[in-house]
């Protein structure tokens, strides 16, 4: 299972401002997207998802972007809020296994 | 309803002890996942079960760990001799048969001194 790399490791955005987070991966088994959102002291909580078939998907504030032919997906969130302010870390799951393979992480600090 | 519960939520151990972490799912999933997370990291997969079987414990990094789920529920991580690069974060997380969203408990922090 190759690795999924993210960027950047942290950012800071400005209140109402767009928070852009990157991935990639290698991997061309992988068929599932997550991204998690993970405040301090607590574990991780699905945010959104995303599979190969589409190239967005959007949830409230927050929208996947795919792109296949790139091996890269990505984290847009519209309007960013002091409470988005946490780590978020992308994740995939190969075809036939169950296990996540996660990114480092990225910090988001949003300024009010 | 109740998420996954972790508990202890903290551990502190002596380098060499003996540790067991448990981690109750969500009622009704038949998956069960341990994660292991280092400071300023992602998860790391360490083993999965589907019911009571072992389904893949490719993640687990020697033979000092091992896990248990004999009932199909709640699960122990047990871990021998530790050592001090044991410290971590870890996670548990469970979901349902053919599914793959992953429901996180809050994790148990361990230290090794």
């Amino acid at each position: 299972q190759q690795q999924v790399k993210q960027s950047p490791q942290s950012l800071i955005v400005q209140k109402g401002g767009i928070s852009i987070i990157n991935c990639a991966y290698e991997n061309t088994a992988f068929d599932y997207f997550p991204w998690y959102q993970q405040f301090p002291g607590k574990g991780p909580a699905l945010l959104i998802a995303i599979r190969p078939d589409v190239s967005e998907k959007k949830e409230g504030r927050f929208t996947i972007s795919f792109n296949k032919s790139a091996k890269q997906f990505s984290l847009h969130i519209m309007d960013s809020q002091p409470g988005d302010s946490a780590t978020y870390f992308c994740a995939a799951k190969a075809r036939g296994y169950n296990k996540l393979i996660f990114g480092a992480g990225t910090r988001l600090a949003v300024h009010p | 309803g109740a998420g996954v519960s972790q508990t202890p939520s903290n551990k502190v151990t002596e380098k060499g002890k003996y540790v067991e972490l448990r981690c109750d799912p969500i009622s009704g999933h038949t998956a069960l996942y341990w994660y292991r997370q280092s400071l300023g990291q992602g998860p790391e997969f360490l083993i999965y079960f589907q019911g009571t079987g072992a389904a893949d414990d490719s993640g687990l990094p020697n033979d000092r760990f091992f896990a248990v789920r004999p009932e199909g529920s709640v699960s122990t991580l047990k871990i021998q001799r530790t050592e001090r690069g044991d410290s971590a974060v870890y996670l548990c997380a469970s979901s349902l048969k053919g599914t793959d969203t992953q429901y996180f408990g809050p994790g148990t922090r361990l230290t090794v001194l």
